[in-house]
């Protein structure tokens, strides 16, 4: 596709349910980010893939959260047992490991609404 | 830990007018930073990026200074329209070329026509 592809758009969740985010980032990117943007706030790193190896999980907030990049290219983030705490907008971005200005592309992002 | 900070948290500008959003960030050992545009339930639409090295870049009406031994940058939007509003935020990106980025809370901007 042209763009950062990111599904579903908007979840609801009741609590204690577990959810999976799907991230289709630009075809060829080697490297893919995960953010968290709760509302008001600006967006929070939290993990980072170049092609399938996930080099960075520092901003991961606890062990419920979970993400893969199994093939280098599709990554889902998931998330178990869902709090309230979790919701937030899930944005996720590709960039290009040749391109020069290393310029993150971002999805529209996943809402996920915790009940 | 880098912090970024910008001000003001919103603003509101009739059409036309020039206008400034100010960015800064704690630790100036940065590799780039970036402007970029989010609208209402939308992703980061990205409007410059500065390499550490450079003092300034600009694309049509829009034109971002770093100055990084002071920690700071600003982005100047000239005559506002009302398709600028929408919430900006300034990035910074360290640890090398693959760094994640760190981001401000971001300036909510409105363009009354």
């Amino acid at each position: 596709g042209a763009g950062v592809s990111q599904s579903p758009r908007y979840k609801v969740a009741k609590r204690g349910q577990d959810v999976a985010l799907r991230c289709d980032p630009i075809s060829g990117h080697v490297s893919l980010f995960w953010y968290q943007q709760a509302l008001g706030q600006g967006p929070e790193f939290l993990t980072y893939f170049q092609n399938e190896a996930q080099l960075d999980k520092s901003g991961l907030p606890s062990d419920r959260f979970f993400a893969e990049r199994p093939e280098g290219s599709v990554s889902t983030l998931k998330i178990q047992r869902t709090q309230q705490e979790d919701s937030a907008v899930y944005l996720c971005a590709s960039s290009s490991r040749g391109e020069a200005k290393n310029i993150q592309y971002f999805g529209a992002g996943t809402r996920l609404s915790v009940l | 830990k880098q912090e970024v900070t910008q001000i003001p948290a919103a603003l509101s500008v009739p059409e036309g007018e020039n206008l400034v959003l100010n960015c800064s960030f704690t630790d100036s050992a940065i590799y780039n930073l970036q402007w970029f545009r989010q609208d209402p339930g939308k992703g980061l639409t990205s409007l410059l990026l500065i390499q550490s090295s450079q003092r300034e870049q600009t694309s049509g009406r829009l034109n971002a200074s770093l100055d990084k031994s002071s920690g700071r940058s600003t982005l100047y939007i000239a005559a506002s329209q009302p398709g600028d509003s929408a919430t900006y935020l300034c990035a910074v990106r360290q640890g090398g070329s693959q760094g994640n980025l760190i981001f401000g809370k971001g300036t909510k901007l409105s363009v009354k026509p």
